[in-house]
């Protein structure tokens, strides 16, 4: 069992908007402003979409936004496209024994 | 632009010691700004932090895993490297070495490389 929660899928159709997301506790999505998100395609490395919240890396589209609200974190992708269907995880920094932990993924579907 | 790459052996026995190293190319190891994480993923599973070295060393593990885990860094070839011993069917999964910063986001990985543990 992950230390995060997510839904095991969520789906949409082009051009809609989706969110996703991530929940935790005090102690990590709750107590830090450090969740990260990633994207992962079938055989692919994953890919970070956003980090410490809601910041974008460069070249990321501006369609992936992030938030947080007390112990759950949200990715929310806009304008729903093809290519935006894959895993997505969320990934936070914990005061626990652990230092770093990933939600169990969730898998987007693209009507 | 900085780049990953895992090597190592694909199959490991059981009870064995599972070993792999990851090449870092396009910046150096040595900076203060950065760790240097590996995380796994069995097959059709989800992703799992395994644990993360700094360029001096300082080492920070998955507890889960820490009586079996060592990592390494040589900063004179620019490379890290992973350790798993006395390991099971349990640790088959693609191995992915990453750029992690402090606040725990992973911004460059390795194209991971499959260990299947079988005799």
């Amino acid at each position: 069992q992950s230390a995060l929660t997510q839904p095991a899928s969520v789906s949409g159709s082009p051009g809609q908007s989706i969110t996703i997301s991530c929940t935790g506790t005090s102690s990590d999505v709750g107590g830090y402003n450090y969740v990260s998100w990633y994207q992962q395609h079938p055989g692919k490395a994953p890919k970070l979409m956003i980090y410490e919240v809601n910041n974008r890396p460069s070249g990321v589209s501006i369609r992936f936004s992030g938030s947080k609200s007390g112990n759950t974190a949200s990715l929310t992708i806009s304008g729903l496209q093809a290519e935006d269907e894959g895993d997505y995880y969320c990934s936070s920094y914990t005061s626990s024994s652990t230092p770093l932990v990933f939600g169990g993924g969730t898998k987007l579907t693209v009507l | 632009q900085l780049q990953l790459q895992e090597s190592g052996p694909g199959l490991v026995k059981p009870s064995e010691t599972l070993s792999l190293t990851c090449t870092v190319s396009g910046g150096p190891i040595s900076s203060s700004s950065y760790y240097w994480g590996w995380i796994r993923q069995p097959p059709g599973k989800g992703l799992e932090w395994i644990g993360s070295i700094s360029y001096s060393g300082s080492t920070f593990y998955n507890p889960s895993l820490k009586s079996r885990v060592t990592m390494s860094v040589d900063t004179s070839t620019n490379q890290f490297s992973l350790k798993l011993s006395s390991v099971t069917a349990a640790d088959t999964a693609v191995y992915f070495c990453a750029r992690q910063h402090s606040s725990g986001y992973h911004d460059y990985w390795g194209q991971g490389t499959l260990v299947t543990v079988s005799s």
